[in-house]
């Protein structure tokens, strides 16, 4: 089973170029979800989305654009890469049901310079 | 105030020892609580979900207190391989998922 895979996994970019982070999950969930980690801190949500169709923000959504066009698919934007945007970004998903657990891709490590 | 805020630690633990940590959260309204656990930066695994009652699995067990809006997990016979941080993560309305800063915890021999 692949579960959540993210692509790519490893990605440097210079200030102002624009890329795409791409999020696939094979379990049919509704609920996906874009964070951020820097050193030494939890993950911060950045967008997600409740279902096909729809995204909403997180507490770190500025300078970031999401959309979720396949349910499987949950697509995270940079417009224009800034040096703070450097992190690792990890995508997740989840099914229904209160406690449904999360499941998370391996991460993609971003650095801008 | 942070939504959800955790100790950072680390939390320097004897071997076979027990160790407890807490996570607070701001939103009266949240509704599921869970533990993750995240080894070196990869990415988090459900370590377990908190029921109302709390619940124990192994040497884990997990406590809900909504009335003063804190989780708590502790660690019995703690073993190296228990080396890791704990995340505290709060379900709010929407399906929301909001991450604590993550308590780390170093196992000794």
């Amino acid at each position: 089973n692949a579960g959540v895979t993210q692509t790519p996994k490893f990605r440097v970019l210079k200030t102002g170029q624009s890329m795409t982070l791409l999020c696939a999950q094979d379990m049919n969930h509704e609920y996906m979800y874009w964070y951020r980690q820097d050193p030494g801190m939890g993950l911060r949500l950045i967008h997600y989305s409740v279902g096909e169709g729809t995204t909403a923000k997180g507490e770190v959504p500025d300078g970031y654009n999401v959309s979720r066009l396949k349910k499987q698919n949950f697509l995270l934007g940079l417009e224009s890469a800034a040096p703070s945007q450097t992190s690792v970004y990890f995508c997740a998903s989840r099914g229904t049901g209160g406690l449904a657990e999360a499941f998370f891709g391996q991460g993609t490590r971003l650095t801008v310079v | 105030r942070k939504e959800v805020e955790q100790d950072p630690g680390p939390f320097n633990v004897p071997e076979g020892a027990t160790v407890a940590f807490n996570c607070t959260y701001s939103n009266s309204a949240s509704q599921s609580f869970f533990w993750y656990r995240q080894d070196c930066r990869k990415e988090p695994k459900l370590l377990m979900s908190v029921y109302s009652s709390g619940n124990e699995d192994g040497r884990f067990t997990a406590q809900l207190n909504r009335a003063s809006q804190y989780i708590s997990l502790l660690i019995r016979d703690s073993k190296l391989s228990d080396s890791a941080t704990y995340l505290c993560v709060v379900r709010s309305a929407g399906n929301k998922l909001t991450f604590g800063g993550g308590t780390r915890v170093l196992v000794k021999p």
